[in-house]
């Protein structure tokens, strides 16, 4: 099983609140990733590590932003909600580029 | 540009059947192959597909990879409705440290 959390699972917030969620590997992985996936619909990057103090964009545009300030954590913040980041947030990491990837079990936001 | 291209996008069967999932891509430096299932929530991972020919299997569920041709095969055996699911198929960027996913088979397996 992947030792790999995200927190909230749930959350519903109002436009223009500020949040943070959370994502947690206990594996030692240097890559993270994040994924945003509306239902039924394909896995679009929008942020990615390749370890501590690296940070890059994804292919899909976001107007959130990640840190990754130790190995373990990379958190994603969205500094005022709208209801158009309504989606799946899902956090990943692996060890190697071409090898498993490990997903956390994802967190839903709705923006009202 | 890197891309990976899944078929059929959606599949509906009858328990007891077999199927066959597609996934052709386009990538530079090729290294690996990864099929994964998604339920409900998160992605699950099926196989890793490194060489051609070499078939991979797990229960039911089977993949081969071809190189030369460039695509890779997923399949299913004796469905069930618990394999309903998307399946995802996706390769390492050739010059960059992410996966390229495919936009996924999703398959119903009606009982």
């Amino acid at each position: 099983e992947a030792d790999i959390y995200q927190t909230p699972r749930y959350l519903v917030i109002g436009t223009g609140k500020k949040i943070t969620l959370e994502c947690s590997q206990t594996m030692g992985h240097d890559k993270m990733y994040w994924y945003q996936q509306d239902p039924g619909m394909e896995l679009h990057l929008i942020h990615y590590s390749y370890g501590v103090n690296s940070t890059e964009k994804g292919d899909l545009s976001s107007e959130s932003t990640v840190s990754r300030i130790r190995t373990e954590h990379f958190p994603l913040t969205l500094e005022s909600a709208r209801p158009s980041h309504t989606s799946q947030y899902l956090c990943a990491s692996s060890f190697s580029l071409t090898g498993e990837l490990f997903f956390g079990e994802g967190s839903r936001l709705t923006v009202l | 540009e890197d891309k990976v291209v899944q078929s059929p996008l959606s599949l509906v069967v009858h328990e007891g059947d077999t199927v066959t999932l597609n996934c052709s891509y386009e990538v530079t430096n090729f290294r690996s192959l990864l099929w994964y299932k998604q339920e409900k929530k998160a992605p699950t991972f099926l196989f890793m597909l490194t060489s051609s020919g070499i078939e991979k299997k797990s229960g039911r569920l089977s993949s081969i990879l071809d190189k030369k041709e460039l695509f890779s095969i997923l399949n299913i055996t004796a469905t069930q409705t618990g394999d309903s699911a998307i399946y995802l198929c996706a390769v390492p960027g050739g010059g960059s440290e992410k996966l390229v996913f495919g936009k996924g088979t999703k398959l119903t397996v009606n009982p």
